[in-house]
């Protein structure tokens, strides 16, 4: 069944420590691949986007993504995590067959920052 | 250039009753999307529309219905409310170009007691 996998639920780092977010999705096709974060009781801000061209993107707030077609993976990366990071993290996806716009999500990564 | 409004942000609805949500996009945005946020069940795709015309539908029951107006904002609508109606409802826009970007609203916290 297509899907997107992000297997841990909650993460906990230190302030100043490197950051990994991993992301695994299950598409025939390789899909639009998204990060969005979602502050407590906001709404979701877009982080970065990947549709083709060089794997590894750049996004807003020092965050970058890593695709990897052989892994069918999109984890989300930060060299060094501020306390403001603190946040829940989403992957999702835009499947390219279908001409939807339909965002299919992952269950979200917690993120929680230790000072 | 204002974001994504949702009115209201917060409401506290009754079973059985009904309720309809607003959403004002960008300006310029003519795509409207809705989602669903629960803690069990994650965020999940509700309804699309571009042009006043549903293009896309998620798995909900009848009771979830929506629809556009000619200067793009969008209304949703749920009848008969049960309790696992309560979750955050998301409104998303863009222009529904071929940059699939999506810009979201805050949001409306909807319980249902």
């Amino acid at each position: 069944a297509q899907s997107v996998t992000q297997p841990d639920i909650h993460i906990t780092v230190s302030e100043g420590a490197s950051l990994e977010l991993r992301c695994n999705y299950s598409y025939g096709a390789t899909p639009y691949l998204f990060w969005y974060v979602q502050s407590p009781g906001q709404g979701l801000q877009l982080l970065l986007k990947y549709f083709s061209g060089d794997t590894l993107v750049q996004g807003i707030k020092g965050f970058e993504a890593e695709f990897k077609r052989s892994q069918s993976s999109f984890n989300l990366r930060k060299p060094s995590v501020h306390w403001s990071d603190a946040a829940e993290y989403f992957c999702a996806v835009v499947p390219t067959q279908g001409g939807s716009e339909k965002l299919v999500f992952g269950k979200g990564t917690k993120l929680t920052v230790n000072p | 250039k204002a974001g994504v409004t949702q009115t209201p942000r917060y409401l506290i609805k009754t079973r059985g009753q009904q309720v309809t949500l607003s959403c004002s996009p960008i300006s310029g945005h003519r795509s409207v999307s809705w989602y669903q946020q629960t803690p069990g069940q994650g965020l999940q795709f509700l309804f699309e529309y571009f042009s006043e015309t549903q293009r896309n539908k998620g798995n909900f029951p009848g009771r979830f219905s929506g629809r556009q107006f000619s200067n793009s904002r969008s209304e949703m609508n749920v009848s008969t409310l049960e309790l696992g109606d309560s979750a955050l409802y998301l409104c998303a826009s863009s222009y529904r170009d071929s940059s699939y970007e999506q810009y979201f609203g805050p949001g409306t916290r909807l319980t249902v007691t």
